[in-house]
């Protein structure tokens, strides 16, 4: 099993391109959730999904869109990107349900906008 | 709001204990969960506590206070790769995660 999958691991744009990063996992998850990671603060929410075809705004959900259009995959979407969107970004999946709700981390993507 | 506070960064010698403190304010728990995350890769799951009391696995503990809100994460016998960082990550009642800054360990030989 590959587990949670992110690519692409590295990314730099200019000022308002557009770009999709994709992440995969093969654990059959139902949930599924993008985080941003930023020197001196904790991991903050962007969207997540609890199940095919759904998705819920997080924490910081504005400038990025997702989708979910199969179960495996959970797509982030930055329309027109900002520096202020420069950040590490991490896909992760957890089971439903009785479990603890441990998380599955990818690798993470690095992103630039300059 | 929502709060959790961790100390930015601690120093520790190989073989020795150290414990990493985590308080925390949210609305509602429902668990404190800690992770491991090495420099440049994804954080992984190290434990996770509900009820009060202190939880052991291997070299690794966790101890969880609800009524002061309080977790730490106790390591021994340290080693060289235990040099992380280590988040604190809070379930509040709607089951959202919030999560801690991170206290990067920095083990000495």
């Amino acid at each position: 099993n590959a587990g949670v999958t992110q690519t692409p691991k590295f990314r730099v744009l200019k000022t308002g391109q557009s770009m999709t990063l994709l992440c995969a996992q093969d654990m059959n998850h139902e949930y599924m959730y993008w985080y941003r990671q930023d020197p001196g603060m904790g991991l903050r929410l962007i969207h997540y999904s609890v199940g095919e075809g759904t998705t819920a705004k997080g924490e910081v959900p504005d400038g990025y869109n997702v989708s979910r259009l199969k179960k495996q995959n959970f797509l982030l979407g930055l329309e027109s990107a900002a520096p202020s969107q420069t950040s590490v970004y991490f896909c992760a999946s957890s089971y439903q349900g009785v479990h603890t709700g441990e998380l599955f981390f990818g690798e993470g993507s690095r992103l630039t906008v300059l | 709001g929502q709060n959790i506070d961790q100390p930015t960064e601690m120093t520790a010698t190989e073989g020795a204990i150290v414990q990493i403190n985590c308080t925390y304010q949210t609305s509602g728990f429902n668990g404190l969960f800690w992770y491991q995350q090495h420099a440049g890769e994804a954080p992984t799951f190290l434990s996770y506590n509900v009820l009060d009391g202190l939880e052991e696995k291997g070299r690794f503990s966790s101890f969880l206070s609800r009524s002061k809100g309080y977790s730490y994460l106790l390591l021994k016998e340290l080693q060289m790769k235990d040099s992380a960082s280590y988040l604190c990550a809070v379930k509040d009642s709607n089951y959202q995660l919030i999560w801690g800054a991170g206290t990067k360990l920095i083990i000495k030989p």
